[in-house]
């Protein structure tokens, strides 16, 4: 069964740095890209970017490009999502996604809160 | 501003149906195939269409989809009242590269 487990809820400080996870299971870390997907409160869904953990390629939505930093360490089939500076925008819930045309399995979602 | 475009809510009494537009353009919809994903109050999003009219097991047959040039549709019929969520469409841009959501449709049973 694919899974995406996703790590826990965080409550930062605007300007602090926060990397939040994303460990994949049932299926072979190396083949599909993971996509992450913002949820601002009350909002819709936003693509922020996808990484391919075959080669560590990036794409990031011209949103998002400058402010993430997204990665991959295939040794624990996990996927992060970095700030280096957090701002009280940021606050939302994110999900890890392998978003195909077939199919799609979601992360449950990690909700972080900056205040400022 | 949402690159595909939705109608922002929907209603209909139960057993009625129900249908959900979204309006793309030629380098997504008019490109490539369409995903509708299903949102309940505090959850994940879930799989509920794929390739434009394609449910996954599980699924009801209630839910339909269709397309026509750079839209598509989500049929609910026979509306129930656990179809009371939130319902996005989404599919790939070949312009920006990467994939794009509709803005979503919050459906209310009466």
């Amino acid at each position: 069964e694919v899974q995406l487990v996703q790590s826990g809820v965080e409550v930062k400080k605007s300007g602090e740095s926060l990397t939040i996870s994303c460990e994949a299971s049932g299926y072979p870390f190396f083949n599909f890209c993971i996509n992450w997907v913002r949820q601002m409160p009350g909002k819709g869904l936003e693509w922020m970017g996808t990484i391919c953990p075959s080669d560590s390629s990036t794409t990031y939505s011209p949103s998002f490009r400058g402010h993430v930093t997204m990665s991959t360490d295939s040794s624990v089939k996990t996927a992060y999502l970095q700030w280096s500076s957090l701002k009280a925008s940021d606050t939302a819930i994110y999900y890890c996604v392998r978003l195909e045309f077939t199919s799609t399995f979601w992360g449950q979602g990690t909700r972080v809160t900056v205040s400022s | 501003q949402s690159v595909l475009s939705q109608p922002p809510s929907a209603s209909g009494t139960p057993g009625q149906r129900v249908t959900i537009s979204c309006s793309g353009s030629i380098s997504n919809i008019g490109s490539g195939s369409v995903n509708w994903y299903q949102q309940l109050p505090g959850t994940a999003p879930k799989l509920l269409m794929y390739g434009n009219d394609q449910r996954p097991s599980g699924v009801p047959a209630r839910f339909s989809g269709s397309r026509s040039g750079t839209s598509v549709s989500l049929a609910i019929s026979g509306l129930q009242s656990e179809d009371e969520a939130d319902y996005y469409c989404a599919t790939w841009d070949t312009s920006l590269n990467g994939w794009v959501f509709g803005g979503g449709t919050k459906v209310t049973v009466l």
